[in-house]
């Protein structure tokens, strides 16, 4: 059984940062790419990144380039998202999701809230 | 990059059937999509893939009910025989070589 289990969230003033990581289990990790996806309150689904399977390669929402990074550790099946500069529009619930870019998504964790704001 | 448009909201009696749009901007027809549903207060869950085709997989544990299909560039979700648990919102996906895109989704109520 895919589980894809978020940690991290919390409380951060604006121009701030936070990681968030994500805990795998059930399918190979390595063999899949991984994605980020938020969803701020009463508003509908924003891809936020995505990482290769091996982790090689990138990719990111114009809305975060340059002040967030995506990583993975394969050894330990885990995902990660380092959150920089952070402000209140990226207030949300952060989604780990298997898949992205070139596969559909098709395992979504439970989500773990980000809230900015002094 | 391709857009995904859906109506902001349906809605159905309860035992009918209800078909969900998600149509794809122009040059794109031809994306593959994906549906998810998002239960009050629950995170999402995917349901298929859909092809230009009509062809679609889904997801394990996705009852017989929900069904796709496809026209030009729009992606069709049906859900036959309509339960309260259906009420949800309902996101199209699609996405290419660098990114990932939604639809601004669609709420659901079931009467």
């Amino acid at each position: 059984e895919v589980q894809l289990l978020e940690s991290g969230g919390g409380l951060v003033q604006p121009g701030g940062s936070l990681r968030l990581s994500c805990a795998a289990s059930g399918f190979t990790f390595s063999s899949y790419a991984m994605s980020w996806v938020r969803q701020a309150p009463g508003k509908g689904l924003e891809w936020v990144s995505a990482i290769s399977g091996s982790g090689g390669t990138t990719y990111y929402a114009d809305s975060v380039k340059g002040r967030f990074t995506i990583s993975r550790d394969n050894s330990k099946n885990m995902l990660y998202l380092q959150m920089s500069s952070l402000r209140a529009e990226d207030t949300a619930v952060y989604y780990c999701a298997k898949g992205g870019v070139t596969t559909p998504i098709d395992y979504w964790g439970q989500g773990t809230l980000v809230t900015v704001s002094a | 990059q391709p857009v995904l448009t859906q109506s902001s909201s349906a809605s159905a009696s309860l035992g009918s059937s209800v078909k969900l749009t998600c149509t794809l901007s122009s040059g794109h027809s031809d994306y593959i999509i994906a549906w998810h549903q998002q239960q009050p207060g629950k995170a999402p869950r995917y349901l298929m893939k859909l092809e230009g085709s009509g062809s679609y997989l889904k997801g394990s544990g996705v009852p017989d009910r929900f069904s796709g299909s496809s026209s030009g560039a729009d992606r069709y979700l049906t859900i036959s025989n309509l339960q309260f648990e259906d009420e949800a919102d309902y996101y199209c996906e699609t996405w290419d070589s660098n990114f990932v895109v939604f639809g601004g989704g669609t709420k659901l109520t079931v009467l």
